[in-house]
């Protein structure tokens, strides 16, 4: 069975550009989670797609957007970016996304931004 | 506000001996506890979790053990292996939310 495939693997950009992240869940899977990992912070919740509808969001500029496909793809797109963007990215799938089900991640999108 | 700390950045252990790692929560609303282990280059993978109406879980080698009127909760690794050497994350989350809040993690260094 295949994981969760986030691309691309890896993205350079400057700011003020934006930048659209893709992620495929595990084929059956209707929950997609999207975290922003950096070095000292932990995984910081974006956001909670299922089927098709954002659910649930974290503490993020409106900068942060996302969207899920009717075979539960989903994209995170994050405009006019900003030095402090520079992350990993990490998309999460899971068959109904509540709070007891284990997620299982993809490795992420590791971001720079110069 | 951080509602998930673990405080120790990083942790060394002889192969062998046992690890523990903490993490301290501060939402009394959570109800749902679970670890996480990630490699450098991977997305982390479940280890094991816990829920709020019990003391103690065991999978193995792993033990995680929950004190909520201190909430604080603990993951131990009997014997720690030198594969074990990974990041270990600490979440929360509500029965019936639909996110997880984590810990900034807790590097473990397991010398052979």
């Amino acid at each position: 069975k295949a994981g969760v495939t986030q691309t691309p693997r890896y993205l350079i950009k400057t700011r003020g550009q934006q930048v659209t992240l893709s992620c495929s869940p595990i084929s059956g899977h209707r929950s997609v989670s999207w975290y922003q990992q950096t070095p000292g912070q932990g995984l910081q919740f974006l956001f909670e797609y299922f089927s098709e509808t954002q659910r649930n969001k974290g503490n993020f500029p409106g900068r942060f957007s996302g969207r899920q496909f009717s075979n539960s793809r989903s994209e995170m797109n994050v405009s006019t970016l900003e030095l402090g963007d520079s992350a990993l990215y990490l998309c999460a799938s899971s068959w109904t996304g509540t709070g007891t089900e284990k997620l299982f991640f993809g490795s992420g999108t590791q971001l720079s931004v110069l | 506000d951080q509602q998930v700390k673990q405080n120790s950045p990083s942790l060394s252990v002889q192969e062998g001996r046992i690890s523990i790692l903490n993490c301290d929560y501060t939402n009394s609303m959570f109800d749902y506890f679970l670890w996480y282990k990630k490699y450098p280059a991977e997305g982390p993978t479940f280890l094991i979790s816990i829920s709020s109406i019990k003391d103690k879980n065991e999978d193995g080698r792993f033990t995680v053990f929950l004190n909520k009127s201190a909430k604080h909760l603990s993951l131990h690794i009997v014997p720690s292996q030198p594969g074990d050497s990974a990041v270990y994350f600490c979440a929360a989350s509500l029965e019936y939310g639909n996110k997880l809040v984590f810990g900034a993690g807790t590097i473990l260094r397991v010398k052979s």
